[in-house]
């Protein structure tokens, strides 16, 4: 199957700092990749979609000048957690569709653990 | 609005089957997918629906029916390393955008 890579796989930050996310596609390539947020215990909370080549699509809510993204590639989109603060911590994880599966069946990476201090 | 309720948490034996059910109401529909999530870790693929019937793989199988916005997840022979939580998730347009809408989760504990 597809495989998709995060780095870092956790993170521990002092309050307001920046956070910068890698979500990479290794094995095919990526026109769209998804940005989820999951806290303790919850689901899986959709924050953005990530479009190369064109602005992402934010979902209501999601303040889309804390949480920067950018696909610069067919294979790789970023996210940025500006001026992080304690209630930022959560598992960030993306996902990608490859585009010639029939089912359009989203591959996980596996995930960051962000902790804000 | 668009809504998939499944139930929050479920207990089942060793050996035993269990099925998971997963409701929803969304704008358009184009494909149901079933996910597995152990703590921690990110949700792993376990099947997808898009015509009626049931798509067996394995221990796992899942049933669609689209008139009812129905579907239900099947476990068989259940074994400790089931014990997570299983998410029910809809596409609910076709085209380009391929976002996914989704349940809670069912947290699954298997019991010895």
């Amino acid at each position: 199957g597809a495989v998709v890579s995060q780095h870092p796989s956790w993170v521990i930050c002092k309050s307001g700092t920046s956070v910068k996310i890698e979500c990479r596609s290794l094995d095919f390539q990526a026109t769209t990749m998804f940005w989820y947020r999951q806290f303790p215990k919850q689901s899986l909370m959709l924050m953005a979609t990530s479009n190369e080549g064109s602005k992402a699509t934010y979902e209501q809510g999601v303040e889309k000048d804390k949480f920067l993204i950018n696909h610069a590639s067919l294979t790789l989109s970023t996210l940025t957690v500006t001026s992080a603060h304690p209630e930022d911590s959560s598992f960030y994880i993306c996902s990608a569709p490859p585009s010639r599966t029939a089912s359009n069946e989203q591959f996980f990476g596996p995930g960051t653990r962000l902790t804000v201090l | 609005g668009q809504n998939i309720d499944q139930p929050t948490e479920m207990t089942a034996t060793e050996g035993a089957i269990v099925q998971i059910n997963c409701t929803y109401q969304t704008s358009g529909f184009n494909g149901l997918f079933w996910y597995q999530q152990h703590a921690g870790e990110a949700p792993t693929f376990l099947s997808y629906n898009v015509l009626d019937g049931l798509e067996e793989k394995g221990r796992f199988s899942s049933f669609l029916s689209r008139s009812k916005g129905y579907s239900y997840l099947l476990l068989k022979e259940l074994q400790m390393k089931d014990s997570a939580s299983y998410l029910c998730a809809v596409r609910g347009n076709a085209g380009n955008n391929r976002k996914l809408i989704w349940g809670l989760g069912t947290s699954l504990a298997v019991n010895p």
